[in-house]
This record gives structure tokens, C-alpha cells and sequence, in this order.
């Protein structure tokens, strides 16, 4: 089975801008969450999506969205790019009724 | 408030030491999962602790959850460059189902 994919795998954008990073999730995954990651605050919960329905939401301005489609792929969008919105985006998929978590490689965002 | 402590935050040890990474707080959880990390990579989960008191082990990794299942412990036998990495310890909240991840170990094994 192939394991969680996402692109792009680096992006780099100025502030103001916006930004859209992709995630498919392991083939039968039909929950995908997702995740910033950053040296000062580690790793902090975005949202976390199911059969195209936002389950659970964390801590973060408006700026930060997401969707699901029916192949349980999923986006995130973070509009108005401010400089500490660089990090690492993760996003991660599990089947259902299960807590494990299966991680992608990440979209390291560097915003100038 | 950080709800999961982790220490210590950076450790270099050389290659055939051992080591004992902690993760603490002042909940109680149902359970408790063990993160490792490599540079380029999303974490990978290790184990799961579930029972107070309860010991994992995975190869030379011993895993250890505290008897008031409030924390745990991750210890490494003779450790190998392989295992360098950042350890994470999290939960997943029982109110909101979020996972809640600590501050993380940075672990470097020098060859």
C-alpha cells in the first residue's frame, strides 16, 4: 500500500500571499488530518477531516481552511501568508475506528 | 500551557549508551503514544500505552507507562545511530478526540 502522499514537498511564498498544499491519504483512509509544525510551538493541531465533513478543529485564525473531497483527499489553504506561518505542514490519515495515525512526509512552507 | 512535558529537550550520546527520554503532566490519560521522527519525515508511531504501570518493548526500545497514567518513560539500549531522531509523546483527548503532542526529545547518536 502506497503511504500518505504530499504535495509539494517545499513552497516558498511572500507574505500576503496565499497558499494551497495537497494530502492523499493511504488507499481506505477516509480520515485525514492535519498539522503545523515549527521549532517553537512543535506540533499543534490544525483540523482533522472525515468522509468530507470538518470533525475537529484546533487553535488557528480563519486564514487556515481545509476540504475533503469524495476520494478522501484533502487540501488545506492558508490565505494572507504572514512570516510565522512557516513550518512544516503535515498531514496525516488513519482507517476508521483505528488511533493510529500515518503521517506524510510533510510541505515545508518558508514564507519571505 | 503545554500539557505534555518532554525531557530533555536535545541529547547527543555516543553510539552503545544507554538513555531514558520522559514525558510528563499533570492529566490522567487513557492512553499514551511514542513518536519517532527523522529528519525529512513525518513521525512514526512506536507503541501505544494503554494500562497504568504497563512496559512495551520494541527491540532495544523499552517503553514504560506510569503507574497513575500520568507518564511515561522511553528507554533506549545501547543506542545506534539509527535511532537519532525527535521523539514525541501524545494523546488523543477524550472530550475533543484531538491529538495533543509534547515538546518533543531531539536524540542525536554520534557514531
Amino acid at each position: 500500500k502506497a503511504g500518505v502522499t504530499q504535495t509539494p514537498r517545499y513552497l516558498i511564498k511572500t507574505r500576503g500571499q496565499q497558499v494551497t498544499l495537497s494530502c492523499s491519504p493511504i488507499s481506505g483512509h477516509r480520515s485525514v488530518s492535519w498539522y503545523q509544525q515549527t521549532p517553537g510551538q512543535g506540533l499543534q493541531f490544525l483540523f482533522e477531516y472525515f468522509s468530507e465533513t470538518q470533525r475537529n478543529k484546533g487553535n488557528f485564525p480563519g486564514r487556515f481552511s481545509g476540504r475533503q473531497f469524495s476520494n478522501s483527499r484533502s487540501e488545506m489553504n492558508v490565505s494572507t501568508l504572514e512570516l510565522g506561518d512557516s513550518a512544516l505542514y503535515l498531514c496525516a490519515s488513519s482507517s476508521p475506528g483505528s488511533d493510529t495515525q500515518y503521517f506524510g512526509p510533510g510541505t515545508r512552507l518558508t514564507v519571505l | 500551557t503545554q500539557l505534555l512535558e518532554q525531557s530533555p529537550q536535545f541529547l547527543s550520546i555516543q553510539e552503545g549508551e544507554n538513555l531514558t527520554v520522559y514525558c510528563n503532566s499533570s492529566s490522567v490519560f487513557s492512553s499514551l503514544q511514542w513518536y519517532r521522527q527523522e529528519p525529512g519525515e513525518g513521525p512514526v508511531l512506536l507503541v501505544t500505552v494503554v494500562t497504568g504501570g504497563e512496559v512495551k518493548k520494541l527491540k532495544r526500545l523499552t517503553f514504560q507507562f506510569g503507574d497513575a497514567r500520568k507518564d511515561s518513560s522511553l528507554h533506549i539500549t545501547a543506542a545506534q545511530p539509527g535511532d537519532t531522531g525527535l521523539y514525541l509523546c501524545a494523546f488523543r483527548s477524550s472530550g475533543t478526540y484531538k491529538y495533543i503532542f509534547g515538546t518533543g526529545t531531539r536524540l542525536k547518536v554520534l557514531a
